[in-house]
């Protein structure tokens, strides 16, 4: 089974700043791999997929990069509404697996 | 406006099954450009994957809940349904269903979640 480690698992940022998370396979998807958003109480939020490929609606300053089996969750100029928990995302036809998550906290 | 919805009972008994359904609206369960699918996520903790189903009725699940689980799809209905047998307390979660793009993947819409608590 692949799986999915993402780091760090806590970040204090401040609005404004670029933040970058961090995800890695324990062998090689290609760019099979998927960005959410949650909040508290809510459904996770599809921010990028394909590794690279903003979702229809997602803010600009969202971006994602990376192949093969590391990869990374851009935010250039960190806004309120971001400070949620971050989860990344395997797919293939046949399963899925997410990373433990990555809080982004208020600094 | 494609919208999922859960229902089903919020609490089950340990060693009982859990089931619950997902009605979609604003699309149609039956196109070949989707998968629908099942994930959960325990109180504080992270997201796991249960499972998916194609229109076709293929299913394919998570390995660590397969012996447990089965995913049907109606699609007179619109909707699909999980069924996970022999629960216990750590089956406590939020469970979610969610569409998934075929091509390229990622779930696009979620349902806004439904707590199923195991308990006695």
């Amino acid at each position: 089974d692949i799986q999915m480690t993402q780091s760090p698992s806590t970040l204090s940022a401040s609005v404004g700043d670029r933040v970058t998370i961090t995800c890695r396979a324990s062998q090689s998807i290609s760019s099979w791999l998927a960005w959410y958003q949650q909040k508290p109480g809510k459904a996770p939020k599809l921010l990028i997929y394909t590794a690279s490929t903003l979702e229809s609606g997602v803010p600009s300053r969202f971006s994602g990069s990376g192949s093969g089996t590391e990869f990374t969750l851009t935010i250039s100029s960190l806004q309120p509404d971001d400070f949620a928990t971050y989860y990344c995302q395997h797919y293939n036809t046949y399963s899925r697996t997410f990373g433990q998550g990555t809080k982004v906290e208020i600094k | 406006q494609m919208q999922l919805q859960e229902s089903g009972p919020g609490l089950v008994k340990p060693s009982e099954t859990l089931s619950l359904t997902c009605t979609v609206s604003g699309g149609s369960i039956s196109s070949s450009s989707y998968y629908w699918g099942w994930i959960r996520q325990p109180p504080g903790k992270g997201l796991e994957w249960i499972g998916n189903i194609y229109y076709s009725g293929s299913t394919y699940y998570n390995p660590s809940l397969k012996s447990r689980v089965t995913i049907s799809v109606d699609t007179s209905k619109n909707q699909f349904s999980l069924k996970l047998s022999s629960v216990t307390v750590a089956d406590t979660a939020v469970y979610y269903c969610a569409r998934s793009v075929v091509v390229t993947g990622g779930e696009d819409y979620w349902g806004q979640g439904t707590l199923v608590t195991v308990s006695s």
